[in-house]
This record gives C-alpha cells, structure tokens and sequence, in this order.
C-alpha cells in the first residue's frame, strides 16, 4: 500500500487568490482522489483523476496528473475563507487494492 | 450528510477501559473503512471489511478489534484504552470492496481518554 505525500504542509493565502497543493507517491495508480476535511469533521470527497487523465476540472478545483513524475496537483481558483481546510490526496495502488492511505494533508487558510 | 452515521458523537472514559464505536454505513454500501485522526494529524488506516469480511488490515492495536454485522452495520472496539487513544475515529464506506471508488465519511467519534 502507498500514501500521497502532500506539500506544502501548511499554505496561508488571501481571499481571491489561486492556491496550488501537490501531492507525490510512489507506485502506479489505478486513480487518486482528493478530499477536504473541514476542522473536526469528516472528509468530503472532492474529486478522482484517473490514471489515464491528466487533467480534470470541478467547478474552481483543477487537478492535474502526471505519471511519470508520480505526482498530482490541486488547484484551487480565486479562493473563498470557506476554502479554509485541510486537504489530502489519496492514491489508489495497483498492487494493493482494498487500503485507502491518506497522507498528513494540507493545511488551506485563506485569508478574508 | 454523507449518509454515513456514526456513534457516538463524542465519548469520555478512563485508562484501562473499554468502548464500542458504531457506524451505520450509506444504503447499499458494502464496505466499511475505518481511520483515527489524533490531534492535528493525518488519519491513519486502521481496517476495512467488505461484506462480513476483514480485507485490509493497517496500523491497528491488538488492543482494537473490529467488525461488520450481517446487517452491515460496523464497530470498532477499543479496549485498555490509554491516554495516547484519544483521537477522532472516522468511518467511510463505499459501494465496491476495492479503493478505486469515493469514500463517503461520517462526522467521526470523538473520543477522549482521561
């Protein structure tokens, strides 16, 4: 099994403002997904990229894939204080199919 | 709402004892994750199940074991629980036995061990 590494570890940006996470990992994926977690609650699931994608948009969220380098990107355009949250990604190993690894996360404030 | 219910909401015990935490999975899902969360850190894998049956097995204590009912239904127990215990345990489920799919979480249980 394998988790995402996410960086930076913390990121404090101004309302209206792009925020741009990433995320590394070590073994070839069937997909990765993104979630948020607001302080004490549970994760919401924000988007999934699938290996053979490289980019995939929702509304202001933009995540980019690329397989080669291992990594994967989440943009976030012209942010909003309601973005303030943690932010995880979670590859989706080929070789161990059932485990979900979450990394450490991003911590997103955004300043009003 | 996720449509994944957990309980309970909050739970305050002492070292040495033992607590059930409970989660109702989304209609029509079939597996059950289960993740701690202590004090401003990642979520750590503890257990899936998958229809009745253990699939993947992570970081979890001897002293916590874990379950899913005919019903679907899952708990985790905790026993000669210790300061250190003290962490929100979140529940996901899923439709497929397989990670390939959305986790949808509920709110977690927040457990404190004094």
């Amino acid at each position: 099994s394998q988790q995402g590494e996410e960086d930076p570890q913390a990121l404090s940006i101004q309302e209206g403002e792009n925020a741009t996470m990433n995320c590394s990992y070590k073994t070839s994926i069937n997909n990765l997904q993104w979630y948020r977690q607001n302080s004490g609650r549970g994760l919401v699931h924000l988007i999934l990229i699938r290996s053979n994608e490289r980019e995939k948009h929702s509304g202001r969220l933009r995540v980019t894939l690329d397989t080669s380098k291992k990594s994967s990107s989440l943009l976030i355009t012209a942010s909003r204080a309601a973005d303030t949250a943690s932010y995880f990604c979670a590859p989706s190993s080929m070789d161990s199919s059932y485990k979900l690894i979450f990394g450490s996360g991003t911590r997103l404030l955004v300043r009003p | 709402d996720s449509g994944v219910t957990q309980t309970p909401k909050h739970l305050i015990t002492a070292t040495g004892q033992r607590v059930t935490l409970r989660c109702s999975p989304r209609s029509g899902d079939l597996s059950v994750y289960w993740y701690q969360q202590s004090l401003d850190q990642g979520l750590q894998f503890l257990i899936q199940y998958y229809n009745g049956e253990e699939r993947a097995k992570g970081n979890i204590l001897e002293r916590f074991s874990a379950q899913q009912f005919p019903d679907l239904h899952s708990e985790l127990n905790l026993s000669s629980l210790e300061l250190g215990d003290s962490a929100l345990y979140f529940c996901a489920s899923t439709k497929g036995g397989h990670n390939t799919g959305e986790l949808f979480f509920g709110e977690g249980s927040r457990l404190t061990v004094l």
